[in-house]
């Protein structure tokens, strides 16, 4: 079984633009989430999507943006990228809402932004 | 809303030494989750632990879930080099709510 996917795996942009990070989470979840992780720090949660809506939002400008497609993979988008934005993103997908299911993850996108 | 704290945030020791992190909650919680983060790696879930004193062990580790449901911990009997890593543990409030996780502990080990 293929896990979750994410591209690309490194990025480096520049101040003031734009990037798509996209995720293709395992056959049959539903769930995606997105977080931030900065070097050596936590998970920052940015967003989860099930089913193709919204269902949370972290602590993030609105700059900040992603959508779920219908066959459940996603997009974050990052608008007029800062300095700080530079971090590891990550996705997880899950079986859908259900209690007690675990997150598996992907191997990240590593942002730089000079 | 919920929210654990973990501690320590880093933790050092020598290979064999045991090591231990903790999760603390002020409130009930429903169950509770750990994952292992190599370095340069990504969050790999571990174990689940649901019910009220809990015990539950992979080879050197050891899973407890406190007696009140409100604290958990992870502890590893002699540590390898193979264990460093950050460790994190996360809980869902209610069903249909969102995986929180703790800030993680990063455990190095030195040889």
């Amino acid at each position: 079984e293929a896990g979750v996917t994410q591209s690309p795996t490194h990025l480096i942009k520049t101040r003031g633009q734009q990037v798509t990070l996209r995720c293709s989470p395992i056959s049959g979840h539903t769930s995606v989430y997105w977080y931030q992780q900065a070097l050596g720090l936590g998970l920052q949660f940015l967003l989860w999507y099930d089913e193709g809506e919204e269902r949370n939002r972290g602590n993030f400008p609105p700059r900040f943006s992603g959508r779920q497609f219908p066959n459940y993979s996603s997009e974050l988008n990052v608008n007029a990228l800062e300095l700080e934005d530079s971090a590891l993103y990550l996705c997880a997908s899950n079986v859908g809402l259900a209690f007690y299911n675990e997150q598996f993850f992907g191997p990240g996108t590593r942002l730089t932004v000079l | 809303g919920q929210q654990v704290m973990q501690i320590p945030q880093y933790q050092h020791v020598q290979e064999g030494e045991d090591f231990t992190t903790y999760c603390n909650s002020s409130t009930t919680l429903s169950n509770i989750q750990w994952y292992k983060q190599r370095p340069g790696g990504h969050p790999v879930f571990l174990i689940q632990l649901v019910k009220s004193g809990e015990v539950k062990k992979q080879k050197r580790l050891t899973f407890q879930f406190g007696e009140a449901k409100k604290n958990s911990s992870l502890h590893i009997t002699a540590t390898q080099t193979t264990d460093v890593g950050t460790y994190f543990c996360a809980f869902r409030g209610t069903s249909g709510s969102r995986l929180t996780f703790g800030e993680g502990t990063q455990l190095t080990v030195n040889p």
